[in-house]
């Protein structure tokens, strides 16, 4: 099975700052790798698809990229409303999916 | 606009059953692959069980298979999370997703509805 390690497991930053989150996976994945943003008792938000593509909508402040195992979200000028829990996921295939453990990002 | 909701969530015993359903609009429901993914404050997001368009697969996660089912009608839009033998660890909110593909195996989970709270208990 495909294994996700995100970190950091907590980052606090402040306004204007940029961030960046990494999910590693133990196989090569190509980019079918995704992130999604949880704000506190809200619905989980889709991000970035496919490794470096913005969803439709979101702030191009927030970028993906993909170097082999090794994924990158980066945050740029960062925002209050940037505060919540950040997942990285992968399709192992169709049949299994699986989430990182989460970031969660405190925007003081 | 695309949106997907879901109900069905509630207090229940260890042991016992409950149906999730959810409703979507905005959207061609039947092209659509469906995916239920629930968080905890534990494990964070967990996909719990999908099935695509068209009834022709159907998938869930180890810590489900063979208590959870997932069924669509597609005339009413709509997909169900059968839930059998429920657990303490099954304690979640529930999120219906939709999924999308951008082609071959890639695929990503766009709409989300508001989640509907299940606690067993």
């Amino acid at each position: 099975d495909i294994q996700l390690t995100q970190s950091p497991p907590f980052l606090s930053a402040s306004v204007g700052d940029t961030i960046t989150i990494t999910c590693q996976t133990n196989f090569h994945i190509s980019n079918y790798l995704n992130w999604y943003h949880v704000k506190p008792g809200k619905a989980p938000r889709l991000l970035i698809y496919d490794a470096f593509h913005v969803e439709e909508g979101v702030s191009s402040r927030f970028g993906g990229s993909e170097s082999g195992t090794h994924f990158t979200l980066t945050i740029t000028s960062l925002q209050p409303e940037d505060t919540g829990t950040y997942y990285c996921q992968e399709y192992d295939n169709v049949a299994h999916l699986t989430f990182g453990a989460g970031t969660k990002v405190d925007v003081k | 606009e695309m949106n997907v909701v879901e109900s069905g969530g509630r207090v229940v015993k260890p042991g016992e059953s409950l149906t999730l359903s959810c409703k979507g609009s905005g959207f061609t429901f039947d092209d659509y692959m469906m995916n239920w993914v629930r968080k905890t404050p534990e494990k964070g997001l967990e996909w719990v069980a999908s099935i695509s368009s068209g009834h022709i697969q159907i998938h869930f996660a180890p810590s489900v298979k063979g208590r959870f089912s997932i069924y669509r009608d597609d005339g009413q839009n709509s997909v169900f999370l059968q839930m059998r033998s429920l657990r303490g660890d099954d304690t979640a909110i529930y999120y219906c997703v939709r999924v999308r593909s951008s082609g071959g195996s890639r695929y990503y989970m766009d709409v989300w509805g508001p989640g509907t709270t299940v606690t067993v208990s």
